[in-house]
């Protein structure tokens, strides 16, 4: 059982470079996130989508762009990385949006230098 | 605004119990999310309470009082491997979650 799987999980990036983290889930979840995950603070959410062809953006979308063209992926891009991107990513996905609960990928821990 | 409070850092001994608290302050309410984070490692999911009352599930038990805006997590019977991190996460009006900083455990022997 596969769940939630995210690539790559660990990455090293210079000032000014790109990249793009993908997400896949098995499980044919609706709702999909990105979070990212820094120390003393909470998860705090990118951006996320609910449904095919959906994305919104979430409480710190700036410096990130997301697209869910599949159903079963959610790609989250940084076109320009900046220092303060440094941080552990976490994509999530869930059934419903009311009581469904979360189902985590195991992170990707970037570094941008 | 919004916002959870949950302690940073708690010691327990072995073989204790220990009770985990979290305050929330959102914008409507639909329900509540107790999570486990070991160290290096994903959230996996514990517990979900929408309505008043103790719900528990073997060693762990989570209560909610919706009146109060309080939640607990109780764990019993404590094992080293229940040393983690354990967040607390609402859920507002528009769905969204609200996630604590989360409630670092040190098990002692």
């Amino acid at each position: 059982n596969a769940g939630v799987t995210q690539t790559p999980k660990f990455r090293v990036l210079k000032t000014g470079q790109s990249m793009t983290l993908l997400c896949a889930q098995d499980m044919n979840h609706e709702y999909m996130y990105w979070y990212r995950q820094d120390p003393g603070m909470g998860l705090r959410l990118i951006h996320y989508s609910v449904g095919e062809g959906t994305t919104a953006k979430g409480e710190v979308p700036d410096g990130y762009n997301v697209s869910r063209l599949k159903k079963q992926n959610f790609l989250l891009g940084l076109e320009s990385a900046a220092p303060s991107q440094t941080s552990v990513y976490f994509c999530a996905s869930r059934t419903d949006r009311d009581t469904g609960e979360l189902f985590f990928g195991e992170g990707s821990r970037l570094t941008v230098l | 605004g919004q916002n959870i409070d949950q302690p940073t850092e708690m010691t327990a001994t072995e073989g204790a119990i220990v009770q985990i608290n979290c305050t929330y302050q959102t914008s409507g309410f639909n329900g509540l999310f107790w999570y486990q984070q070991h160290a290096g490692e994903a959230p996996t999911f514990l517990s979900y309470n929408v309505l008043d009352g103790l719900e528990e599930k073997g060693r762990f038990s989570s209560f909610l009082s919706r009146s109060k805006g309080y939640s607990y997590l109780l764990l019993k019977e404590l094992q080293m491997k229940d040393s983690a991190s354990y967040l607390c996460a609402a859920i507002d009006s528009n769905y969204q979650l609200i996630w604590g900083a989360g409630t670092k455990l040190i098990i002692k022997p």
